[in-house]
C-alpha cells in the first residue's frame, strides 16, 4: 500500500523550531518529488516547498524562505522539513504528498501533523 | 501577484449537475497550467480528484471530470451525491520558481 505517514508536529514558541518526518512506503521514494502543503486552522490549502528526486533542486514558498529547509534521506525512504523562527501564522496542519512533476499535480497525500506556534 | 481564484460557495441538489471554476486574477487559465482539482472533508487530508485538466485519477469516479471552459478551469460533478458535500481545491503550475499554486477553495453543499 501507498503511504505517506508525518510525525514531528506540536506545540513550540515563536522563535523555536521544530523538525516534521514524513516516512514513504509502497512505492519507490527515490523516484519521485515530494512537496510540503499546509493548511492553517479554518483556512485553505498552500504549497510549502518541493524537492526534487535527488535533492538538487528545492522550491519554497516566498512567506517560508530563510526559515524553512525540505530534506530528503533516500535511502531512509523520508522526506524532512527543518521549521526555523517559527511565527505564530505557521500554525497548521502540514501535509507530506507526492509530486508528480511532469503532471504538476500531488497525487500522493500523507494524513498530515499539527504545528502550533504559541506562547 | 497572481492570485487564483474560486467560488467561496456553491450548492446542488442531490442528482444535479454542478462546475466548479478556477481563474487568474490577471490572465487566463489554459492547459499550460496543468490544472488539478483536489476533494477535502473536514478533518481529512485532501483526495486527488483531477490532474492535467482532465484526467481522473486513480479510483476517481467519472462523475468528476475537469475542462477549460472559457478562460478557467472547471470541475463538473454530474448526478452529485450526498458524500460530494466537501471542500475542492485547484492547483495551477505558475512556472519552475514558483511552482504551485492553491485557489483558495470552494466549500460545496449538497442539499
Amino acid at each position: 500500500e501507498v503511504q505517506l505517514v508525518e510525525s514531528g508536529g506540536g506545540l513550540v514558541q515563536p522563535g523555536g523550531s521544530l523538525r516534521l518526518s514524513c516516512a514513504a512506503s509502497g512505492f519507490t521514494f527515490s523516484s519521485y518529488w515530494m512537496s510540503w502543503v499546509r493548511q492553517a486552522p479554518g483556512k485553505g490549502l498552500e504549497w510549502v516547498a518541493n524537492i526534487k528526486q535527488d535533492g538538487s533542486e528545492k522550491y519554497y514558498v516566498d512567506s517560508v524562505k530563510g526559515r524553512f529547509t525540505i530534506s530528503r534521506d533516500n535511502a531512509k525512504n523520508s522526506l524532512y522539513l527543518q521549521m526555523n523562527s517559527l511565527r505564530a501564522e505557521d500554525t497548521a496542519v502540514y501535509y507530506c504528498a507526492r509530486y508528480r512533476r511532469p503532471l504538476r499535480a500531488f497525487d500522493i497525500w500523507g494524513q498530515g501533523t499539527m504545528v502550533t506556534v504559541s506562547s | 501577484q497572481t492570485v487564483v481564484t474560486q467560488e467561496p460557495s456553491f450548492s446542488v441538489s442531490p442528482g444535479g449537475t454542478v462546475t466548479l471554476t478556477c481563474g487568474l486574477s490577471s490572465g487566463s487559465v489554459s492547459t499550460s497550467y496543468y490544472p488539478s482539482w483536489y476533494q477535502q472533508t473536514p478533518g481529512q487530508a485532501p483526495r486527488t480528484l483531477i490532474y492535467s485538466t482532465n484526467t481522473r485519477s486513480s479510483g476517481v469516479p467519472d462523475r468528476f471530470s475537469g475542462s477549460i471552459l472559457g478562460n478557467k478551469a472547471a470541475l463538473t460533478i454530474t448526478g452529485a451525491q450526498a458524500d460530494d458535500e466537501s471542500d475542492y481545491y485547484c492547483v495551477l503550475y505558475m512556472g519552475s520558481g514558483i511552482h504551485v499554486v492553491f485557489g483558495g477553495g470552494t466549500k460545496l453543499t449538497v442539499l
